[in-house]
């Protein structure tokens, strides 16, 4: 079974509106989460990267939350646009798996005019 | 800096031969991982390197194998080539392994024939 589920799986969204996207996660000992946006045949690219600690991060229109009791977390897209079509990927590291994440499968946007 | 290069970005194989990969890290990174990406699977770990020596290794058949030289320059060798090999194979660097980030380079996308 799969340590990090994502959902949903895709999502449809029209420009300017906003989005939010989940990751639950059984991965443990925690030790970091992050948001990664993969455009279509492009290698992975980080949005976001947060600790135990950390509940909240912003990066521009990005803004992922962390519950760590609850071992969930959100990223929410604000007013969307084109270029936010992607797959957006949640990957957990576990304190004691040195150098092995456990991936999602990934949530698909699309944003249309 | 110059971020993580990969070369070819494209490849087509046909079944039976065998291919290798090559990725280039960014400059002071001396870990190299691999991933497997299909629109089935998501990304699956295959393996990493760290100062020439594997030190994790995903759960893929021994036809897929690797290998760093000094200069933390990483191939990734595929042998008997199956279909179901036709990926994206994404390359990630990271300074030093573990919970690090890691930065991923845009892929080749290789097809069995």
């Amino acid at each position: 079974k799969n340590q990090v589920e994502q959902s949903p799986q895709s999502l449809i969204i029209l420009e300017g509106k906003n989005c939010t996207l989940q990751c639950n996660y059984t991965v443990s000992p925690f030790s970091n989460l992050r948001w990664y946006k993969q455009d279509t045949g492009r290698g992975p690219v980080s949005l976001t990267i947060m600790t135990f600690s950390e509940n909240t991060k912003s990066n521009g229109r990005y803004t992922a939350t962390l519950d760590a009791d609850t071992k969930q977390s959100s990223l929410h897209i604000t007013a969307s646009q084109l270029s936010d079509s992607a797959s957006y990927i949640c990957v957990v590291s576990a304190a004691d798996s040195w150098g092995k994440f456990q991936f999602g499968a990934g949530t698909q946007v699309v944003v249309t005019p | 800096k110059a971020g993580v290069t990969q070369t070819p970005r494209y490849l087509i194989k046909t079944r039976g031969q065998q291919v290798t990969l090559s990725c280039s890290p960014i400059s002071g990174h001396r870990s190299v991982s691999w991933y497997q990406q299909t629109p089935g699977q998501g990304l699956q770990f295959l393996f990493e390197y760290f100062s020439e020596t594997q030190r994790n290794k995903g759960n893929f058949p021994g036809r897929f194998s690797g290998r760093q030289f000094s200069n933390s320059r990483s191939e990734m060798n595929v042998s008997t080539l199956e279909l179901g090999d036709s990926a994206l194979y994404l390359c990630a660097s990271n300074i030093q392994g573990g919970g690090n980030e890691q930065f991923f380079g845009p892929g080749t996308r290789l097809t069995v024939l």
